[in-house]
């Protein structure tokens, strides 16, 4: 049975520091993961995806990573800013189906 | 870009009564939709695998004839709490598949008073 984990399960940074959000899952055979950024009360707004063929995306200050043979995906935020604060939360697509991680809660401090 | 609509945002309904909720597809026709419910501070857990023009796929677990989901046409889809209590209280949230990326609706908030 596929399982995600998110480390660390929050975090507090100063603004303008640069961070990595860790992803683990047990099993390699997936399709492709993404990574989501929620908002408290909100829905789910992709940031990125990437295949299983492939091994990073990016898009502007967000760089994913994925390692599928070790079951790790990082994602690097550049530069942050208040605006980052949220619960960043990757999942793998795996039969049809998304499993998640628990999320990482980021705090990005003036 | 896929846009999903779902409403309602906010819903408080008293115990013993039923609350419907739909997800559209605003710009894109999605064969396939999801349905997961989220506790505070958790992750997000697939409830059921909504299937345009069939019946729902469900989770183990999840009742179906407590959460009955519907799928008539290719951009909606309506999940029905029935006879909903306190415990049912939670965050629903749909999804659509188009191509390889998954679009979130925006969510709605149930309370059962």
């Amino acid at each position: 049975k596929q399982e995600v984990t998110q480390i660390p399960a929050a975090l507090s940074v100063p603004e303008g520091e640069n961070l990595v959000l860790n992803c683990s899952f047990t099993d390699s055979a997936i399709y492709n993961l993404q990574w989501f950024r929620q908002d408290p009360g909100k829905g789910l707004t992709s940031l990125l995806l990437i295949q299983s063929s492939q091994r990073e995306q990016t898009s502007g200050r967000l760089n994913a990573s994925l390692d599928k043979s070790s079951g790790r995906s990082t994602l690097y935020i550049a530069a942050s800013q208040p605006g980052d604060s949220a619960t960043y939360l990757c999942a793998v697509r795996q039969g049809g189906k998304l499993i998640f991680g628990q999320g990482t809660e980021l705090s990005v401090k003036p | 870009g896929a846009v999903v609509s779902q409403h309602p945002s906010r819903v408080i309904c008293k115990s013993g009564t039923s609350v419907k909720i739909e997800c559209r597809s605003l710009d894109f026709q999605a064969t396939t939709m999801f349905w997961y419910r989220q506790f505070p501070k958790q992750s997000l857990m697939l409830m059921a695998t909504s299937n345009e023009g069939s019946k729902a796929t469900y989770e183990q677990g999840v009742e179906k004839d407590k959460f009955l989901i519907n799928h008539a046409s290719l951009t909606l889809s309506t999940l029905t709490v029935t006879s909903a209590h306190p415990e049912d209280s939670s965050f629903y949230i749909c999804s659509a598949l188009k191509t390889d990326s998954y679009t979130f609706g925006s969510g709605t908030r149930l309370t059962v008073v």
